[in-house]
């Protein structure tokens, strides 16, 4: 299957601060991306869908100036937790698809806020 | 998309098959069905996906009934590392279209020696 890589793996950041996580889809190109929270023992949660060259859609409840989404290329989308707090804290996990086919996901960002 | 039901746990012997049921009765018909599992701490992997015929591949096989409502999951020889949450998502495909994916709780399966 299609390859969809993530940087970094995990990070620590201090409360207050900015953190950056991107998404790369390896060997197609991608016209949409989704970001996701997965918080321990519960299942993904959609925060917002990326299409290449427009604004994000965020889902309900998700603050989009605190999560910044970024899909400037057919490659890359990323994602900027603005002023961390502890309780975003969590597992960011992306995905890829081409035109709504197969997604493909990412392995994953561990956040921890401290 | 429809929604799905699927039992919160199971767990397999080794070298058995896991059979997971998924039941989706509301499906409308180009609904494709698709699996995912996630292994502790990874991003969902992609398994298989199909839209009325049953569908094998490397990984597992794809069993849906004729009605649609509902898909079984076959690993045919069950090992210790697919132990995993599996997620079954129905959802349209449609090129250029968009779409919400939704993740439920999926099955909990646990292979035991």
């Amino acid at each position: 299957g299609a390859v969809v890589s993530q940087h970094p793996s995990r990070v620590i950041c201090k409360s207050g601060t900015s953190v950056k996580i991107e998404c790369r889809s390896l060997d197609f190109q991608a016209t949409t991306m989704f970001w996701y929270r997965q918080f321990p023992k519960q299942s993904l949660m959609l925060m917002a869908t990326s299409n290449e060259g427009s604004k994000a859609t965020y889902e309900q409840g998700v603050e989009k100036d605190k999560f910044l989404i970024n899909h400037a290329s057919l490659t890359l989308s990323t994602l900027t937790v603005t002023s961390a707090h502890p309780e975003d804290s969590s597992f960011y996990i992306c995905s890829a698809t081409l035109f709504s086919e197969t997604q493909y996901f990412g392995p994953g960002t561990r956040l921890l806020v401290l | 998309d429809a929604k799905t039901t699927q039992p919160t746990s199971m767990d397999c012997a080794e070298g058995r098959a896991a059979n997971l049921p998924c039941n989706h009765s509301t499906i409308s018909g180009n609904e494709y069905v698709y699996w995912y599992r996630q292994i502790h701490s990874q991003g969902p992997q992609y398994i298989i996906h199909g839209l009325k015929n049953n569908e094998t591949n490397e990984m597992a096989s794809l069993i849906i009934t004729e009605d649609r409502k509902s898909s079984t999951l076959i690993l045919p020889h069950a090992t210790l590392r697919d132990t995993a949450v599996y997620y079954c998502i129905v959802r349209t495909f449609s090129s250029g279209g968009s779409y919400i994916p939704t993740f439920g709780r999926g099955t909990s399966l646990i292979v035991h020696p």
